[in-house]
């Protein structure tokens, strides 16, 4: 069973903000959760990761929930350069367990 | 900085036949991944290795090996290539101690067709 789930797709205007929501139901208190996103025909590209508190950094912010079940990945003004899909992962020791990702299509 | 390199790009194996991936890094990261990614299913861990001389499971390892003879070097073998193991294959390296997250750096993959 996967650990995380994601929508399979959004849409999103050029700049303006974007919410993309992941759940973790099974999420341990040790387990931090990672955002990465991937271009056609590359590697996933590292986001932002955080394990309790809500994050920032150039590219994105994450929102943790206080539970700690559900983290959404914000990206603040979308260009058309985010197009891309985005996974959420839970990183357990050693291991990262990818989701199916969500595919984000930012419309001119 | 060349990050994480993989090798080849590209390859076409008949049902059988075995070859060796192999992926390099620059930045002398303790940790190495190889993943699988399917249309659909996001990407899979296969094998990784938290040293050089340790190997352990992933997810899905079966029909692969893999061994990290060298701290720069992770390899991954089939033995017996088999059309379910048609896929696009990625190598990741990671740093950091006991106890902190991993931020991972991803090779561009291997995109591998089992005929």
């Amino acid at each position: 069973d996967a650990k995380t789930t994601q929508p399979n797709s959004m849409e999103s205007n050029e700049e303006e903000p974007v919410h993309l929501p992941c759940n973790h139901s099974t999420i341990s208190g040790t387990d931090y959760i990672h955002w990465y996103r991937q271009l056609p025909s590359q590697g996933p590209e590292y986001v932002i990761h955080g394990l309790t508190s809500n994050v920032n950094n150039r590219m994105a912010s994450l929102a943790i929930a206080e539970d700690r079940k559900s983290s959404t990945l914000i990206l603040h003004r979308a260009t058309l350069r985010d197009a891309a899909v985005y996974y959420c992962i839970l990183n357990t020791g050693n291991q990262f367990y990818f989701g199916t990702g969500t595919s984000l299509t930012v419309i001119p | 900085n060349a990050g994480v390199t993989q090798t080849p790009k590209f390859r076409v194996l008949k049902t059988g036949q075995s070859m060796t991936l192999l992926c390099a890094q620059d930045m002398n990261h303790e940790y190495m991944y190889w993943y699988r990614q399917d249309p659909g299913m996001g990407l899979r861990l296969i094998h990784y290795s938290v040293g050089e001389g340790t190997t352990a499971k992933g997810e899905v390892p079966d029909g692969y090996n893999v061994s990290r003879l060298k701290k720069q070097n992770f390899l991954l073998g089939l033995e017996s290539a088999a059309p379910s193991q048609t896929s696009v294959y990625f190598c990741a390296s990671s740093y950091g101690p006991e106890g902190r997250s991993k931020k991972l750096f991803f090779g561009s993959g291997t995109q591998l067709s089992v005929l």
